[in-house]
């Protein structure tokens, strides 16, 4: 159980594209979805904080019109980045909870900008 | 002063052999503890979680909390190189919080 599905796996593409990555819970509805990134050697630093039907939380220093998150159902969230470049080159990995349950990972989806 | 902290390694141990984790929180108000396992290139996988004192063992793994030393471990019995990986400590304050992680421990089983 606690299956966390997330596409692509791997992205690359110029510079100024936009790029949507999914999430989703295949055995599960996760109340809330979190967003990491996390470049090589370095631990996960958390983006974004998503609940169903309302708007994520984002954390400090993270653009929120740069990374545009939905999370339209209990299963889905994206994460859009909008006009990437390279500096957005980065380890993306999605996570889904039930209530106060253990959070559980996706796969990740490595971005690297041309 | 970070909010979890972790060695980073690496740390080296024979197979065979138990391997060590530990982890210190500063937030006295954190009440859940959960240990990550990561493989280098993939997503961090859900080892052990942990929300009393004591200690909590599943198969080879053993979790252990000292809420007054504000301390975590992990304890791996039985050491195998597949076991080779970083391992993430993350706390948060129960409910629907937010983890807070630390920045691993990298373990290398030697065969």
């Amino acid at each position: 159980g606690a299956v966390v599905s997330q596409h692509p796996s791997w992205v690359i593409c110029k510079s100024g594209t936009s790029v949507k990555i999914e999430c989703r819970s295949l055995d599960f509805q996760a109340t809330t979805m979190f967003w990491y990134r996390q470049f090589p050697k370095q631990s996960l630093m958390l983006m974004a904080t998503s609940n169903e039907g309302s708007k994520a939380t984002y954390e400090q220093g993270v653009e929120k019109d740069k990374f545009l998150i939905n999370h339209a159902s209990l299963t889905l969230s994206t994460l859009t980045v909008t006009s990437a470049h390279p500096e957005d080159s980065s380890f993306y990995i999605c996570s889904a909870r039930v209530g106060s349950q253990p959070q559980h990972f996706g796969d990740g989806t490595r971005l690297s900008i041309l | 002063q970070k909010e979890v902290e972790q060695n980073s390694g690496p740390l080296s141990v024979p197979e065979g052999a138990i391997a060590s984790l530990n982890c210190t929180y500063s937030d006295r108000g954190s009440q859940s503890f959960f240990w990550y396992r990561q493989y280098s290139g993939k997503s961090p996988e859900l080892i052990m979680f942990i929300y009393s004192n004591g200690d909590k063992e599943d198969g080879r793994f053993t979790a252990q909390l000292n809420k007054a030393s504000q301390y975590v471990s992990l304890l791996i019995r039985d050491s195998q190189p597949s076991d080779s990986a970083t391992y993430l400590c993350a706390v948060n304050r129960g409910g629907n919080e937010k983890l807070t992680f630390g920045t691993g421990t990298r373990l290398t089983i030697i065969p």
